[in-house]
C-alpha cells in the first residue's frame, strides 16, 4: 500500500518556469512533512519541512502548499534553475513513530 | 564535511554471500541513526532506527534479509543476506539530531549492492 503519492513521476519545465510538485497521503495521523532533493550518485538531502499546523511553508524559490482536509501538499519552484535538476521526493511521518514514509520521487529536468 | 560516512560506493556480491556494511557518524550529536533501502526505481524505504550502542533489529522484505546494529554512538552497521540474484539495491545510512528520531534526516551517499 502507497501510503504517500507523488506525481507527476517527470517533469520538465523551462529555466524562469515555476514547477509544481504535487504529493498526497493516506495516513492523517502523519504531522511531519518534508521534501527531500537527490541528485544523481548522492543521498537525499532536506530541502523543506512543513507541520501539519501550518498551511504554507515558504524558504527562497520553494515554497511548501498544505491542505490537511483534502490530505495534499505541493512543492512550488519559482524561477526555476538548470542546478534544480534532480528527484525530489515528499514524505510523511508521524512524532510518535520512527520510520518516514517517502514517496517514488519526481525528477524534475530544468531546460536552460 | 560529510556527517556520514559509508564505503564503498559500490560492492558486488557473490549470490548466497552476506555482505557488512559500515556507516560512521562523524559528529555524535545526531543520536538517531537509521538504515534505509532504495531501490533502482530511486523508492526510499526505512529499514531500521537505532538508538543506542548495542540495540540491534532484524527485518526480511522481499529480495533480502537485514540485520542492524548500533556498534557505538558513531557507527552503525548492516548485514543483507540472502539477496535475488540479479537484484541492486542502494543502502543509504541517516542520522537526525534532536529528541525526535524521524526529522531533519542527514543521509550518507549510500553503498550499491549488486549481486552476481
Amino acid at each position: 500500500q502507497q501510503q504517500v503519492r507523488q506525481s507527476p513521476q517527470s517533469l520538465t519545465v523551462w529555466e524562469g518556469e515555476t514547477a509544481i510538485l504535487n504529493c498526497s497521503y493516506e495516513d492523517s495521523t502523519f504531522n511531519y512533512f518534508p521534501w527531500y532533493q537527490q541528485f544523481p550518485g548522492e543521498g537525499p538531502a532536506l530541502l523543506i519541512s512543513i507541520r501539519s499546523v501550518s498551511d504554507k511553508k515558504e524558504d527562497g524559490r520553494f515554497t511548501i502548499f498544505f491542505n490537511k482536509r483534502e490530505k495534499k501538499l505541493s512543492l512550488h519552484i519559482t524561477d526555476s534553475q538548470p542546478g534544480d535538476s534532480a528527484t525530489y521526493f515528499c514524505a510523511a511521518s508521524d512524532t510518535n513513530a520512527y520510520k518516514v514514509i517517502f514517496g517514488k520521487g519526481t525528477h524534475l529536468h530544468v531546460l536552460p | 564535511v560529510t556527517l556520514l560516512e559509508q564505503n564503498p560506493r559500490w560492492r558486488l556480491v557473490p549470490r548466497g554471500q552476506a555482505v557488512n556494511l559500515r556507516c560512521i557518524l562523524k559528529n555524535s550529536q545526531y543520536p538517531w541513526m537509521s538504515w534505509y533501502q532504495q531501490d533502482l526505481q530511486k523508492q526510499l524505504q526505512w529499514l531500521f532506527t537505532l538508538r543506542s550502542p548495542g540495540d540491534k533489529e532484524v527485518k526480511s522484505l522481499p529480495g533480502a534479509d537485514y540485520l542492524a546494529t548500533r556498534v557505538t554512538d558513531t557507527e552503525l552497521r548492516l548485514q543483507v543476506a540472502n539477496m535475488s540474484q540479479g537484484r541492486t539495491l542502494y543502502c543509504t545510512c541517516s542520522a537526525s539530531p534532536g529528541t525526535v528520531s524521524n526529522e531533519r534526516l542527514f543521509f550518507g551517499h549510500g553503498t550499491k549492492l549488486s549481486v552476481l
